[in-house]
C-alpha cells in the first residue's frame, strides 16, 4: 500500500528566503512521485514528477525536489520565495506495476510574507 | 492544450436533492477521478474509471455514484444531498500509470 506524508500543515518565509516542503512516501515497490500546487480557488497543477530517472527532478516557476530513496522522501525546494508562490502544495505518489491511483498527501499551505 | 472542465464553479443544493457534477476531458484519457477536498484532510478519492462503463469505489464512496457513458465525460452523483457533503469536489484524469492527472477547476457545493 501507498502512503504519502506532508510535514507542516503550514509553512512560514520571507520573500528571497529558501522554501523546504518536505513529503515522505510509502511504498512496496518503486514508486513514481509528483509535486502539485493549487491556488486560490483554483483545481491542482503539476510543478513537476520523479518518473525513475534522475533522482533531482526540475519543475515550472523555480522549483526543484529530489527523490532519495533510501530516506523515502521527496521534498520540494525553491531558492528564492516570491509572493506570487502562495499557495497549497500536494505531494503525490503512485506505485509502478501496481494500482495507477495516486495517493496525495494532506496538503502544505505556503505563506509568504514581505 | 490539455483541458478538463467541470461544470460549475459553485452550487447551492438542498438536503435530499439529487445532485449531478459533471466533468468533461478532451485529452482521450482512459482514467477518470473524482476527489473531495476538505480543509486539513487533502484530497480523497470517492470514485475512479479507468474506461467506458467501468468503475471503481475509492476511500469515499458512501453517499455517491458515477456514471461514465462516454470515454470523455465522468458524472458525480450525490443520490440524496446531505450537508456533510459540503465540500470542494475536483475531477481529474491521466493517460497512464505514471503520467500526471490533469485536474478541472473544482465545483464548490454547499448542500443547505
Amino acid at each position: 500500500a501507498q502512503s504519502v506524508t506532508q510535514l507542516g500543515s503550514h509553512v512560514s518565509v520571507s520573500e528571497g528566503a529558501l522554501v523546504l516542503l518536505r513529503c515522505n512516501y510509502s511504498s512496496s515497490v518503486p514508486p513514481y512521485l509528483f509535486w502539485y500546487v493549487q491556488y486560490p480557488n483554483q483545481g491542482l497543477q503539476l510543478l513537476l514528477k520523479y518518473t525513475s530517472a534522475a533522482t533531482l527532478v526540475k519543475g515550472i516557476n523555480g522549483f526543484e525536489a529530489e527523490f532519495k530513496k533510501s530516506e523515502t522522501s521527496f521534498h520540494l525546494t525553491k531558492p528564492s520565495a516570491h509572493m506570487s508562490d502562495a499557495a497549497e502544495y500536494f505531494c503525490a505518489v503512485s506505485e509502478q506495476g501496481g494500482s495507477y491511483i495516486p495517493t496525495f498527501g494532506r496538503g502544505t499551505s505556503l505563506i509568504v510574507h514581505p | 492544450d490539455v483541458k478538463v472542465t467541470q461544470s460549475s464553479r459553485y452550487l447551492v443544493k438542498r438536503t435530499g436533492e439529487k445532485v449531478f457534477l459533471e466533468c468533461v476531458q478532451d485529452m482521450d484519457h482512459e482514467n477518470m477521478f473524482w476527489y473531495r477536498q476538505d480543509p486539513g484532510l487533502g484530497l480523497r478519492l470517492i470514485y475512479f474509471s479507468y474506461d467506458v462503463k467501468m468503475k471503481e469505489k475509492g476511500d469515499i464512496p458512501e453517499g455517491y455514484s458515477v456514471s461514465r457513458e462516454k470515454k470523455e465525460r465522468f458524472s458525480l452523483i450525490l443520490e440524496s444531498a446531505s450537508t456533510n457533503q459540503t465540500s470542494m469536489y475536483l475531477c481529474a484524469s491521466s493517460l497512464r500509470q505514471n503520467t500526471e492527472a490533469f485536474f478541472g477547476q473544482g465545483t464548490r457545493l454547499t448542500v443547505v
